[in-house]
């Protein structure tokens, strides 16, 4: 199975600030690279897919980046509402395989 | 608009089975495969396995290979999962997504279930 690994494990940061995180493949998956949030009690959302395509209806403030082994994640001015875990998931090869998150706090 | 709603809590003893419901509305179900994902406390997110909603095949994980079956009813758009021989390990909350090849694009609402004697 391919191992996900996401750094770091949490981060704090303020309303307005950007914010990057990013996720480790264990072998080179291409682009087939998703992000999800789960908010606090909340089921996750996909977020972007692709590596870097927005899913629809997610703002434009959340890029994502990267391919191979190594992906990014990026949130430019943090709204409130984006204080959540971020997840990635591998669906380049059986099983899908899911990194530990990073949990996004407020300073 | 595609809505996936999962059946409600439940709480077992260990040893005992769990069947938990996904039903789907807002698109046809023959399109896309169901995923199952479980999330134990404070705990990553872990695939368990997929189910096509168009003939009923089936990938699963080795981790719940003889533990888990999963079906499908087309004619409600429904999914369904039982777990077998279960544990305090499989505390956790159960969630079915529809699976769009790619990416996981529509969760349900996700299933508590604890186990516990």
């Amino acid at each position: 199975d391919i191992q996900m690994t996401q750094s770091p494990s949490s981060l704090s940061a303020s309303i307005g600030e950007r914010v990057t995180m990013t996720c480790r493949a264990s072998q080179s998956i291409g682009t087939s690279l998703n992000w999800y949030q789960q908010r606090p009690g909340k089921a996750p959302e996909l977020l972007i897919y692709g590596a870097s395509s927005l899913q629809s209806g997610v703002p434009s403030r959340f890029s994502g980046g990267g391919s191979g082994t190594d992906f990014s994640l990026t949130i430019t001015s943090l709204h409130p509402e984006d204080f959540a875990t971020y997840s990635c998931q591998q669906s380049f090869s059986f099983p899908p395989t899911f990194g530990q998150g990073t949990k996004l706090e407020i300073k | 608009q595609v809505q996936v709603v999962q059946s409600g809590a439940e709480v077992k003893k260990p040893g005992a089975s769990v069947m938990v419901s996904c039903r789907t509305t807002g698109y046809d179900f023959s399109d896309y495969g169901i995923d199952w994902i479980r999330q134990a406390p404070g705990q990553g997110l872990e695939w368990m396995g997929w189910i096509s909603g168009h003939n009923g095949n089936i990938k699963e994980s080795q981790r719940f290979q003889g533990r888990i079956t999963m079906s499908a009813d087309t004619s409600t758009s429904t999914a369904y999962m039982e777990l077998r021989s279960l544990t305090s390990d499989d505390t956790a909350i159960y969630y079915c997504a529809r699976d769009r090849d790619d990416a996981f694009d529509v969760w349900g609402q996700g299933t508590v279930v604890t186990v516990s004697s």
